[in-house]
């Protein structure tokens, strides 16, 4: 599967767009990229995810640029409770169960 | 309200007991999984499940067990083979439905302690 690459941290003030970029330079055409958090000490939450085309759901938005080799990932108003680990995975369309391979995601610090 | 329970939050075992960590779902999914985390790291997958009676190993399955009697349960087991056993342990569900496999729903974990 394809790697990404996500960097190690990232600050955001409340109530401003936080932006989480991912770079996946070698993804597959049938891989999508899905986005979790985490935050400490629980269990990681889906947020969203995509193939091609742009994603907007209640909890954010997921950019994905033509060629696919890059996304980023839209809060649109960061609070303080976004405050988290967050992944980018790449997952493989038509295999026969769902395995998710965390990296080491980037640490979203929204501050006041 | 519908999601996955894991009990207990907090366990502690003296080195070389076997110890079972419990998963509940009613979200009628019919696979689930189980991945460790360690301090500082991501999640790596141990074990999952497509259906009842039937169980894989994931990429650590080496001192671990599983089984899957019923839909809603999938309890792990800690066995003294687990070198390193201490870490925070997370059980998950997903629908089998197309990709939805990888919408995964975690319960909050269980962080276990041997020493």
């Amino acid at each position: 599967d394809a790697k990404t690459t996500q960097p190690p941290s990232m600050d955001c003030a409340e109530g401003r767009a936080a932006n989480l970029p991912c770079n996946h330079s070698t993804i597959s055409g049938n891989e999508y990229v899905y986005w979790y958090r985490q935050i400490h000490s629980q269990g990681p939450q889906y947020i969203i995810h995509g193939l091609k085309n742009n994603e907007t759901n209640e909890m954010a938005s997921l950019i994905i640029t033509e060629d696919r080799k890059s996304s980023t990932l839209i809060l649109p108003h960061a609070t303080l409770r976004d405050t988290a680990v967050y992944y980018c995975i790449l997952c493989r369309g038509g295999t026969s169960y769902g395995k998710l391979t965390f990296g080491q995601g980037t640490i979203l610090t929204v501050h006041p | 309200d519908g999601g996955i329970t894991q009990s207990p939050k907090y366990l502690f075992r003296k080195e070389g007991q076997n110890v079972t960590l419990s998963c509940e779902q009613n979200l009628n999914h019919d696979a689930m999984y189980w991945y460790r985390q360690d301090p500082g790291q991501g999640l790596r997958l141990i074990y999952y499940s497509q259906i009842v009676n039937d169980f894989q190993k994931g990429d650590i399955a080496e001192g671990y067990s599983v089984s899957r009697e019923k839909k809603e349960s999938f309890p792990l087991t800690v066995t003294s083979a687990q070198k390193n056993p201490t870490a925070f342990y997370l059980c998950a569900s997903s629908p089998l439905a197309g990709i939805a496999y990888y919408e995964q729903y975690f319960g909050p974990g269980t962080r276990l302690t041997v020493t």
